[in-house]
């Protein structure tokens, strides 16, 4: 079974601190894991993929296979990233994606 | 290009009651999936269809059935709604729907409230 875990539910920080939110999964192939970002009354979006190793609005995620872990990071929130962020583990078919629980960014000014 | 789309947007239905949800797939994606998103059980995964074919289904009751058209259109059902049934209704589109590097597209989804 695919499991993910965000173990923040709410993460707060000033703006221009840096940001981790935490992710972490157990699966047993070869993992392939993504990030989602939903802002305020808008539709889930796509922020980044690991196998693409790029970064997006800043923020960077480095999949580390013996922590099983795959954190969002950004060097300085903006108040703009405030929103729900939610990894993702896909499956080996590439047809589901399995979420965690998610975790609500408030960047304070 | 348009994205993937859903009807309707909002709803109410009664206990007892079923309902129809409707998406259309970002144009020439053939793979269409859905997912239910609760404050309580967050997002999870419903189905997933390709080629009219469901290929791949999660741990819900029959209650929750789905179909897709030889367009792509898909449509997914409830029948016999319990309250416990209000939620978000995503619906996702990607292209080929297999293998690694596989994008999945989300639409706005489909807010459905039963009372």
């Amino acid at each position: 079974a695919q499991r993910v875990t965000q173990p923040e539910k709410l993460l707060s920080v000033f703006k221009g601190a840096p940001v981790e939110l935490k992710c972490n999964y157990s699966y047993s192939g070869s993992p392939e894991l993504f990030w989602y970002v939903q802002y305020s009354r808008q539709r889930l979006q796509l922020l980044l993929r690991h196998i693409s190793r790029e970064s997006i609005k800043g923020f960077t995620a480095d999949l580390n296979k013996g922590e099983t872990s795959f954190h969002l990071k950004k060097p300085f929130a903006q108040e703009e990233d405030s929103a729900m962020y939610y990894c993702a583990l896909m499956n080996n078919a590439g047809n589901m994606l399995t979420f965690g629980g998610g975790t609500r960014l408030m960047v304070k000014p | 290009k348009a994205g993937v789309t859903q009807t309707p947007r909002y709803l109410i239905k009664t206990r007892g009651q079923q309902v129809t949800l409707s998406c259309s797939p970002i144009s020439g994606h053939r793979s269409v999936s859905w997912y239910q998103q609760t404050p309580g059980q967050g997002l999870q995964f419903l189905f997933e269809y390709f080629s009219e074919t469901q290929r791949n289904k999660g741990n819900f009751p029959g209650r929750f059935s789905g179909r897709q058209f030889s367009n792509s259109r898909s449509e997914m059902n409830v029948s016999t709604l319990e309250l416990g049934d209000s939620a978000l209704y995503l619906c996702a589109s990607s292209l080929v729907g297999t293998g690694s590097g596989n994008t999945i597209y989300f639409g706005e989804g489909s807010w459905l409230t039963v009372v």
